[in-house]
């Protein structure tokens, strides 16, 4: 089966620019994470969409970060104004059901903030 | 709140001799654990995990991990490292009912020729 696909894999912006990632999980699973990785850390949950709806939402940024999963499936993730603290890598993950469960990884968009 | 501390941030072995990742998790609930590695410029992969059945799990290319409840520990082991095993290691932590999900902050395993 096909894994979880994102794009692009690397971006490099402007502070105050805005950029989005895109994410396709595994088809079916129902559940769906977006994890920020900065460099030399683990990755940290940003937001978490079960179906269209959102269950954890708690360690976003909501003045400048932005998700959504129309339709259940794809997902989008977007920063605007990106700051320099915002450089990181985006994990996207995917799991049949929900938190407990084996999640799957996408490769990453790695983002960097001039 | 769930946590864990993965106790080494770096760990060097010579290859062919044993592997030793450590792990401690907090949990105010049963939690699952889960060893995943990270490759360089690759998505992170789950190595194995425990889910309150055995607590010696065995996972990909012969890592094996033990829960033990009264040490609150979880460590990854590999009775010999393979060059191949070289890459970053992270414990992850978390309980269904809270839909928390904690990493560590990794250790990055070198193997020496």
């Amino acid at each position: 089966e096909a894994g979880v696909a994102q794009s692009p894999r690397y971006k490099i912006i402007e502070k105050r620019q805005s950029v989005a990632f895109w994410c396709n999980p595994i088809s079916g699973h129902a559940t769906l994470y977006w994890y920020q990785q900065i460099l030399g850390q683990g990755p940290k949950l940003l937001i978490q969409f079960q179906n269209n709806g959102v269950v954890d939402d708690s360690q976003l940024p909501k003045d400048r970060f932005s998700a959504e999963r129309l339709k259940g499936v794809d997902s989008t993730l977007k920063i605007q104004p990106a700051k320099l603290e915002d450089s990181a890598v985006y994990l996207c993950a995917s799991s049949p059901f929900g938190v407990g469960e084996t999640q799957y990884f996408g490769p990453g968009t790695r983002l960097l903030v001039l | 709140a769930q946590s864990v501390t993965q106790l080494d941030s770096h760990v060097s072995v010579s290859e062919g001799t044993p592997v030793l990742l450590r792990c401690n998790y907090s949990s105010s609930y049963s939690p699952s654990l889960f060893w995943y590695v990270q490759h360089p410029n690759k998505g992170l992969q789950l190595l194995l995990k425990y889910t309150s059945a055995a607590t010696l799990v065995k996972g990909i290319n012969g890592f094996e991990a033990e829960f033990k409840k009264s040490e609150t520990s979880f460590h990854l082991t590999k009775p010999s490292a393979h060059m191949s095993d070289a890459a970053e290691y992270f414990c992850v932590v978390s309980v269904r009912n809270n839909n928390d999900m904690r990493f560590g902050a990794g250790t990055r395993l070198t193997v020496k020729p």
